[in-house]
């Protein structure tokens, strides 16, 4: 079973500032990973696929990045919006899992 | 526009079922061209993958948290997916979410998410 480990828990950026989040399995996926936000109350929404493939509607200060065991998300200008949990979830073998999640704080 | 309307839900006494399961109702694409899952975040807690099932052959996948006491399934002709929920525990307190998988190989990613509805499960 892989097990996804997101890294840092929770990230403090003050806004126009990069965000760089990290996410790492036990096993290689190839870049079978997807990233998603969650904002609070609210269901995720899929940012990027493919681990660097972003979805439809997704601004382009998202980009994802990586393969095999080690992937990031980076927000390359964090805007007031962009708080929110961010999750990956590898979708290489089964179970699909998903990682613990990294808080996005603005500062 | 893809939409997934959820229902059903509610307050369960361990041991119990959930009456009428879970439901999802799918709009804005070919429902029976598209894998669905249920995905569950605990209180304050994180995504937890549930189960899968394939568009149109009947294929079904279970986290093994839930084998044995959930069933997902599907009426393509009705455009709606759903969860069967038994011998509930306390664990199984939880958002459930359906959504809409993209397949790669055997399994998927989400494009699309319903709005999610609270199992409690609790005497």
């Amino acid at each position: 079973e892989v097990v996804m480990t997101q890294s840092p828990a929770t990230l403090s950026v003050s806004p126009g500032e990069r965000a760089t989040l990290s996410c790492r399995a036990t096993q290689s996926l190839s870049t079978n990973l997807a990233w998603y936000q969650q904002k609070p109350g609210q269901a995720p929404r899929l940012l990027i696929y493919h681990a660097s493939m972003r979805a439809t509607g997704v601004p382009a200060r998202f980009s994802g990045s990586g393969t095999g065991p080690e992937f990031t998300l980076t927000i390359s200008s964090l805007q007031s919006e962009d708080s929110a949990v961010y999750y990956c979830q590898q979708y290489n073998a089964y179970p699909p899992a998903f990682g613990q999640g990294t808080k996005v704080e603005i500062k | 526009e893809v939409q997934l309307v959820q229902s059903g839900g509610g307050l369960v006494q361990p041991g119990g079922s959930l009456r009428l399961g879970l439901s999802c109702a799918a709009s804005g694409f070919t429902f029976s061209s598209y894998a669905m899952s249920w995905v569950r975040q605990a209180p304050g807690k994180g995504l937890e993958w549930v189960a899968s099932m394939s568009g149109s052959d009947d294929r079904t996948y279970y986290a093994d948290s839930v084998k044995g006491r959930f069933t997902i399934s599907r009426d393509n002709s009705k455009n709606t997916l759903h969860l069967q929920m038994q011998s509930l525990t306390v664990d199984d307190t939880a958002v459930y979410y359906c959504a809409k998988g993209l397949r790669v190989g055997l399994l998927y990613y989400y494009d699309s998410w319903g709005q999610g509805t609270l199992v409690t499960v609790s005497s």
